[in-house]
């Protein structure tokens, strides 16, 4: 059974132009949660997403973050006119129903430059 | 105050020495207490999770709750070099799982051989 799967796991950006992280889950799994890690700082959450539903965004900043988890395809989350703020590591985690196990991707390292 | 504190450390310690490792947090609601192992530059791993106060037994690792001081530990027992990693906490309230982890920073722990 695949772990959960990030694409790309490295992404170069100038400033101003977007970013799309994708994260496919582990099989079975229809809950995605992303998270960022900031450097000598812990993982903090940004959204959760069930098929076709945002459950939780608390966590995204208002403005240029985007996240959706359609029907069929991978989770994205998308990032519009990125600043170097930016630069950061997105995880994407995924749970199956009723469950409080979260089992997380490899990361995306996004560097604006 | 952050809602869960953890020493960043480094903690460095020899081959086959017991490791403690520690978090607090502030809500009250939190039920569900997990451990995560991170390598450099890879997704966090799952290691131990357990719910509402006690203690958790997996080979090495034991998780321990005492939701009455807000304290939770992961105690490592005949630590090894591959055990060389950051040690983050992660905790949520949910009744019913699926929801958004609040984590520590993250210990960073060196087994010396």
């Amino acid at each position: 059974n695949a772990g959960v799967m990030q694409n790309p796991r490295h992404l170069v950006r100038r400033r101003g132009q977007e970013a799309r992280l994708r994260c496919s889950p582990m099989k079975g799994h229809s809950h995605v949660y992303w998270y960022r890690q900031l450097p000598e700082e812990g993982l903090k959450f940004m959204v959760y997403l069930q098929k076709e539903n945002i459950i939780d965004e608390s966590g995204m900043p208002k403005e240029r973050f985007s996240a959706e988890f359609p029907k069929e395809g991978p989770s994205i989350l998308r990032i519009q006119q990125v600043v170097r703020g930016d630069s950061a590591a997105y995880f994407c985690a995924s749970s199956p129903p009723r469950s409080y196990e979260q089992y997380f991707g490899p990361g995306t390292r996004l560097t604006v430059t | 105050q952050k809602e869960v504190e953890q020493d960043p450390g480094p903690l460095s310690v020899p081959e086959g020495a017991i490791v403690s490792l520690n978090c607090t947090y502030s809500n009250s609601a939190f039920q569900y207490f997990m451990w995560y192992r991170q390598y450099s530059r890879k997704g966090p791993e799952l290691l131990m999770y357990t719910y509402s106060s006690g203690n958790k037994e997996d080979g090495r690792f034991t998780a321990q709750v005492d939701k009455s001081s807000k304290y939770i530990s992961l105690f490592i027992r005949d630590s090894q070099p591959s055990d060389s990693a950051t040690y983050l906490c992660a905790m949520n309230g949910a009744n019913f799982g699926n929801e958004k982890l609040t984590f520590g920073t993250g210990t960073r722990l060196t087994i010396i051989p």
